[in-house]
């Protein structure tokens, strides 16, 4: 059972406006989330995270924000950029270990 | 940087064959993942290891075994490949409780 789900397949957005990314997660143990971003033909990198003791983090153009009681975090990416053309994956870990549950990602296209 | 090593971008073999994935990470991590990833399915874990000679199942580890007898070493093994292992697969390595480093993927075709 699928306990990191990203809904949306894909998503477009013009360049210069906001991209927005969802996840929802069920397992109410996990405190600890990720984003990755994957290029074509590479592995996925690391891109940003967020433990559950905070709501929102940020770097540069990019800000996750947490909402535990709705079990949903978003990544934020303004602006966006043709480069951020890529598919996002989100990521969850509870404290019992270092295993992390992906979601099935969401390929972002930023059109020039 | 870290880095993480997949031996093989690109691996076609046939179905019954055993097959070996390796990957190596120089950066002394204590933790070793394979993942799959298909399209639709995202990644999905097959196994993990924490340490040396150590391994625990994944999501997925039907049809698979791995081999870390080395810390900055470890291997996927496809007992008798099948087709439906046709995949892109991928390590990773990380310390406890940090964000994982991914290699560059092996897409193994199996005929």
């Amino acid at each position: 059972d699928q306990q990191v789900k990203q809904n949306s397949p894909s998503l477009s957005v013009q360049e210069g406006r906001i991209s927005i990314l969802n996840c929802d997660y069920t397992n109410s143990m996990f405190d600890y989330f990720l984003w990755y971003k994957k290029y074509p033909a590479e592995g996925p990198t690391f891109l940003i995270s967020i433990s559950s003791i905070k709501d929102k983090n940020e770097d540069g153009r990019f800000t996750v924000f947490l909402n535990k009681s709705a079990k949903h975090l978003s990544l934020h990416i303004v602006p966006s950029q043709p480069g951020d053309s890529a598919v996002y994956f989100c990521a969850a870990s509870a404290n019992t270990g270092n295993q992390f549950y992906f979601g099935t990602g969401t390929s972002l296209t930023v059109i020039p | 940087d870290v880095k993480v090593t997949q031996s093989s971008r690109y691996l076609v073999k046939r179905t019954g064959e055993k097959v070996f994935l390796e990957c190596v990470q120089d950066m002394d991590h204590e933790n070793m993942f394979w993942y799959r990833q298909d399209p639709g399915l995202g990644l999905r874990l097959i196994y993990f290891s924490y340490d040396v000679k150590m391994k625990e199942k994944g999501d997925i580890p039907e049809g698979y075994s791995v081999s870390r007898e080395k810390k900055e070493r470890f291997s996927l093994i496809l007992e008798s490949a099948s087709t439906n292992q046709t995949s892109m697969y991928l390590c990773a390595s990380s310390d406890r409780d940090q964000p994982q480093h991914f290699g560059d993927g092996t897409r193994l075709s199996i005929l």
